[in-house]
This record gives structure tokens, C-alpha cells and sequence, in this order.
């Protein structure tokens, strides 16, 4: 079955460690996507890649990275420079062109201690 | 950054009810409308892709319109089911690859 994996479910982390979050996709989409997840609010763009080895910033960066050295991952690093990192992450991919249609990933829990 | 809106922000209906929601976008620089249904424990999927002033979807009971002269959308469920439950997130594209989501509805539908 092609899909978008996250790992793991749940992270659990101390104040000042930096953390990868995975995401691995066999859908052969060039474009991937993180989004993060606060309550009440919709899906913010942390990091988006349009191909291998090319990545651009998005609406809230900082303290975050990202790479991207197989199309079929895009890891994310939730760096001790985030200021409030618990939230919910989810990654996305996409194929190049309309319409766009984005597919998730189940989503990973972040809480920081 | 961009400003989508949805409302309201939580709706509890009883099974059967017909329900709808909205989901307020820019109107300049239109290039699409999506619509994500986002169940508890799942990952988002999408349900519309909307590209047309005046477009309207349908899936099974859910379907959606398309204003882009003044910004909105609708999307409309006929005799919800328990199984409608979930958060429904509509998405504006720009620049046609980067979206920004609205902060989602929350649907109830009680048996």
C-alpha cells in the first residue's frame, strides 16, 4: 500500500534536547510538506520541499530543520532553539502539478518537558 | 501570511440532521479551494478540490460550493451519520504549491 509513515506516534523529550521526527513516503511525490498543530488553530507550514536536496522555509521555521537527500524522506529536527515545541506534527506529499491534493501522514505527538 | 477562516468552530448535530459549514478565503489570486475531512486517529483526506467560480461537488451525502467572487465556500452534509464525526479543514493554495489551512471545524454528530 503506498502512504506517508511517521514515526513514532507519541515523543516524549527534555527542555534543551533536539528531536527527528521521520517521515517516509512511497507515493513517488516530489513535494513534501511539515505542518504543525496547535489547538484552535489550523495547520501551520514549517518546512516544505518541492525536491531531493532543496527545501524551503515556511510560515514558522525557526527553530526547526530539515533534510532532504531521498525523495522518500524528509526528517524533521525539532532543535533546542524552538521555543514551544509540544504540538502535533504531521508531514504531506504531493505530486508535481494540479490539483494539488496533499496526502498526510498519521501525525506525530510531541510533548517537551 | 494569508487568512483563511472557517466557522463555526465546533457544531454538535443529531444523527440525520443536515448540516453545513463555511470556509472564508481571499478572493484575489484564486487558484483553488481543497477540503480535507480529518478523522480522530486517521490523517487528513481529502474530499473536494475546487477550482471554479460556481463549482459545486458532490461525494455520497457531502457536497461543497465555491464562491470565489466574494471568498467562501460551503460544504454541506445531508442526513449526518455518527461516522460524519470529524474535523473538516478547507485549504487555499498560493503560488499554487503552498497552502494555508483554516482552523478546521469540529463536527459531533450524536446517535
Amino acid at each position: 500500500d503506498g502512504g506517508i509513515t511517521q514515526s513514532p506516534k507519541y515523543l516524549f523529550r527534555k527542555e534543551g534536547q533536539n528531536v527527528t521526527l521521520s517521515c517516509e513516503q512511497n507515493l513517488n511525490h516530489d513535494a513534501m510538506y511539515w505542518y504543525r498543530q496547535d489547538p484552535g488553530q489550523g495547520l501551520r507550514l514549517i518546512y516544505y520541499s518541492q525536491i531531493v536536496n532543496d527545501f524551503q522555509k515556511g510560515d514558522i521555521a525557526e527553530g526547526y530543520s530539515v533534510s532532504r537527500e531521498k525523495k522518500e524522506s524528509f526528517p524533521l529536527t525539532v532543535t533546542s532553539a524552538q521555543k514551544n515545541p509540544t504540538a502535533f506534527y504531521l508531514c504531506a506529499s504531493r505530486e508535481q502539478g494540479a490539483p494539488y491534493e496533499q496526502y498526510f501522514g498519521p501525525g506525530t505527538r510531541l510533548t517537551v518537558t | 501570511i494569508l487568512n483563511v477562516e472557517q466557522s463555526p468552530q465546533s457544531l454538535h448535530v443529531q444523527e440525520g440532521d443536515s448540516t453545513n459549514f463555511t470556509c472564508s478565503f481571499p478572493s484575489s489570486n484564486f487558484y483553488a479551494l481543497h477540503w480535507y475531512r480529518w478523522e480522530t486517529a486517521k490523517s487528513p483526506e481529502a474530499l473536494f478540490v475546487m477550482t471554479l467560480n460556481g463549482d459545486e461537488k458532490k461525494k455520497g451525502r457531502i457536497s461543497a460550493t465555491l464562491n470565489t467572487k466574494e471568498g467562501y465556500s460551503y460544504l454541506y452534509i445531508k442526513g449526518s451519520q455518527p461516522e460524519d464525526s470529524a474535523t473538516y479543514l478547507c485549504a487555499f493554495p498560493y503560488y499554487g504549491q503552498n497552502f494555508v489551512f483554516g482552523p478546521g471545524t469540529r463536527l459531533s454528530v450524536l446517535p
